[in-house]
C-alpha cells in the first residue's frame, strides 16, 4: 500500500544551524507533498506545500525540494530558532483520491 | 474565520462501549477528513467525506465509522471500544475535494480503559 518513510526521527541542532528532514513517497500518483509542524499539546499546522509540478519552494527561512524521480521530497529550515523546536510531520497526496499518507515524524529540537 | 472545531475534546470510555466524535470544519470548507494519532503510529487517515459522501477510507476495521451533514459538519463513530483505540482523533478540513490544503482541529483525546 501506500507509504512515507521520513527520516530522521529526531534532529537536534543547535540555534542558527540548518535542518534538513527527508521524505520518500512510494504512490507515483501523489501530487501535493504538505509539510506540518506540530508544537506539544497542539494541532498539526500547514507550514509548507509542494505540488507536483514544482521542483522547489521558499517562504523566509523554510524551504521545501521534490524529486518526483526519486520519490523524494525535503524540508530544509535554515538559522534555526528555539521556537522551530516541534515535532515535523511530511505528507504525500494524490488529491484525486482524497487521501492523505503521512510520514513518522521528525522530533526538532534547536539548542539555544 | 473560525477555524476547525472538535467535541468533545476529552473522553475516557471503557472497553466495549461506544463513541460519537464531531468536527465542525471552516466555514465553506466541504471537505472533511480525519487521522488517528498515536506515539507510536503516528498520523494515520481514518476517511475522507465531501458533500455527504466518503471519498476514501483507510485500513481501519469497520468498528470506525463517519458520516457528514449537509451542513458539511462530520461525525465519526467507533463502536465495541478497544484499548488500542485509545488516541489522539484529528480532523481536518479544506476548500474543496482535493484542493490539498487541510486545516486540523484541535483533535479529540480519547481515552479507552
Amino acid at each position: 500500500g501506500e507509504n512515507v518513510e521520513q527520516h530522521p526521527s529526531t534532529l537536534s541542532v543547535q540555534e542558527g544551524d540548518s535542518a534538513v528532514i527527508k521524505c520518500t513517497y512510494s504512490d507515483s500518483a501523489s501530487n501535493y507533498f504538505p509539510w506540518y509542524k506540530q508544537e506539544l499539546g497542539k494541532r498539526p499546522q500547514l507550514i509548507i506545500d509542494i505540488r507536483s509540478n514544482v521542483g522547489e519552494k521558499k517562504d523566509q527561512r523554510i524551504a521545501v525540494t521534490l524529486n518526483k524521480t526519486a520519490k523524494h521530497f525535503s524540508l530544509h529550515i535554515t538559522e534555526t530558532q528555539p521556537e522551530d523546536s516541534a515535532v515535523y510531520f511530511c505528507a504525500a497526496m494524490n488529491t484525486g483520491g482524497f487521501k492523505t499518507i503521512f510520514g513518522a515524524g521528525t522530533r526538532l529540537f534547536v539548542k539555544a | 474565520k473560525a477555524g476547525v472545531t472538535q467535541t468533545p475534546r476529552y473522553l475516557i470510555k471503557t472497553r466495549g462501549q461506544q463513541v460519537t466524535l464531531s468536527c465542525s470544519p471552516i466555514s465553506g470548507h466541504r471537505s472533511v477528513s480525519w487521522y488517528q494519532q498515536t506515539p507510536g503510529q503516528g498520523l494515520q487517515f481514518l476517511f475522507e467525506y465531501f458533500s455527504e459522501t466518503q471519498r476514501n477510507k483507510g485500513n481501519f476495521p469497520g468498528r470506525f465509522s463517519g458520516r457528514q451533514f449537509s451542513n458539511s459538519r462530520s461525525e465519526m463513530n467507533v463502536s465495541t471500544l478497544e484499548l488500542g483505540d485509545s488516541a489522539l482523533y484529528l480532523c481536518a478540513s479544506s476548500l474543496a475535494q482535493g484542493a490539498g490544503e487541510q486545516y486540523f482541529g484541535p483533535g479529540t483525546r480519547l481515552t479507552v480503559t
